[in-house]
């Protein structure tokens, strides 16, 4: 099983800046089958990012995904009020899929 | 629009049973594989179940393996996950996903679209 770790744990942050979290998996995750959720409190998670750097419907250029392997970053660019939430990564690349801890935005 | 309604939820006594449903619309669910995951109260995601499109081949997390069933109605627009042998251990929000990838193998390879609002299950005594 491919365990994700991300980091840092939690992140404090004015709006407008800039938000850089980061997954890292125990083995090379294939063909950088990574994706990245952002989750509000009371609501369902909402999928950001998948293969890595391909960014979902609707979701603002303001949100990047880049890496591959074991590495794997996501950034929010001069964020919103409505982006201090909880940010999980997910790999699918192989079986179990698995989650990472979560990483929390919040308001410096 | 994709919107996936789960309900089932409740309060259920360690070793009894529960049955989850989520109705789907706006898609054509018959073309899609579809995921239960799930989350206790404040910790993180874990996926739990994948029931393929095609041939309805399940998977299980070995967390759940032999006491829970996933299974779909195509003409319903419906997902369910029957729980059984429940332990406090489930005690989580149940979410109901559109899955998107592939599967091959009996395995799905694939990460979560849209998520349904999910449903809480609490084992208690």
């Amino acid at each position: 099983e491919i365990v994700l770790t991300q980091s840092p744990g939690t992140l404090s942050l004015s709006p407008g800046e800039r938000a850089t979290l980061s997954c890292r998996a125990s083995q090379s995750v294939s063909s950088s089958s990574l994706a990245w959720y952002q989750q509000k409190p009371g609501q369902a998670p909402r999928l950001l990012i998948y293969g890595a750097s391909n960014t979902a419907t609707g979701i603002p250029d303001r949100f990047s995904g880049s890496g591959s392997g074991t590495d794997f970053i996501l950034i929010i660019n001069r964020l919103e009020p409505e982006d201090f939430a909880v940010y999980y990564c997910q790999q699918y690349g192989s079986s179990p899929r698995t989650f990472g801890q979560g990483t929390k935005v919040e308001i410096k | 629009e994709v919107q996936l309604l789960e309900s089932g939820g409740a309060l259920v006594q360690p070793g009894g049973s529960l049955r989850l449903s989520c109705a789907a619309s706006g898609f054509t669910f018959s073309n899609y594989v579809m995921s239960w995951v799930r989350q206790v109260p404040g910790k993180g995601l874990e996926w739990v179940s994948d029931i393929s499109n095609s041939d309805g081949t399940t998977d299980y997390a070995d967390s759940v393996k032999g006491r829970f069933t996933i299974s779909r109605d195509n003409s319903k627009n419906t997902l369910y996950l029957q729980l059984s042998s429940l332990r406090a251990e489930d005690t989580a929000v149940y979410y109901c996903a559109r899955t998107l990838g592939y599967c091959s193998g009996g395995r799905c390879y694939a990460y979560f679209g849209s998520w349904g609002q999910g449903t809480l299950v609490t084992v208690s005594s």
